[in-house]
């Protein structure tokens, strides 16, 4: 059964940039994901659809600071220019045969 | 713009139910799988269940199986979670979640609050 792990926390300074890093479980590095933002009592919103190639598909006006890569069995999500309102909970989301799953979500701190 | 409301949430004693829906606007329904995902307070977010396009097939995670239905209505564009025999545990924000791209969740509602208090 695939498996998403993300660190808990990260931060970066305002106008930096900053790499979330989601790894999928032993055998199953062949598998897209997407990202998803959660801003502070906000409801999820989709940011990107990222292949294992590191082909990404973004959602809409979604800004291009927000990029995406993949290397092996990580899947990265990258944020240029980082602005205050980019502080929240960034989650990695996967699927396979009838089942749906996230990782446990990285909480991001723009100091 | 493209748009999910969720409604139905409520404050329910263990042992319950409660029947949440959530209405699309802006696209065409009846194309796309439609997915309900779960955040308990002060947790991550949790795949619950979703329903092919057409109402075909569903599927849940294990800890809602037996449980809770999904359903859909695509004359009315709408998609249902029948939630019945709830427990504390199932404590959460519920959004209702459009199946884009293959696998994704393309668009989220804004969530609606179950609380299983006795």
């Amino acid at each position: 059964q695939v498996v998403l792990t993300q660190s808990p926390s990260a931060s970066a300074s305002l106008g930096a940039s900053v790499k979330l890093t989601c790894t999928l479980s032993s055998g199953h590095r062949n598998y897209a994901i997407a990202w998803h933002q959660q801003q502070p009592e906000k409801g999820p919103r989709f940011l990107m659809k990222l292949n294992s190639d590191g082909s990404h598909t973004k959602g809409d006006g979604i800004p291009d600071r927000f990029s995406g890569s993949s290397s092996g069995a990580e899947r990265y999500l990258t944020i240029s220019s980082l602005q205050s309102e980019d502080e929240g909970d960034y989650y990695c989301q996967t699927w396979g045969t009838g089942i749906w799953l996230f990782g446990g979500g990285t909480r991001l701190t723009v100091l | 713009q493209v748009q999910l409301v969720e409604s139905g949430g409520d404050v329910v004693q263990p042992g319950r139910s409660l029947r949440l829906s959530c209405a699309a606007s802006r696209f065409t329904f009846s194309d796309y799988g439609m997915h309900w995902v779960r955040q308990a307070p002060g947790k991550g977010l949790e795949w619950v269940a979703i329903i092919w396009y057409d109402g075909s097939d569903e599927y849940y995670a294990d800890f809602v199986k037996g449980r809770f239905t999904i359903s859909r209505d695509n004359s009315k564009n709408t998609v249902y979670l029948q939630m019945n025999s709830l427990r504390v545990e199932d404590t959460a924000v519920y959004y209702c979640a459009r199946g884009g791209q293959a696998g994704a969740f393309d668009i989220w509602g804004q969530g609606t609050m179950v609380t299983v208090s006795s």
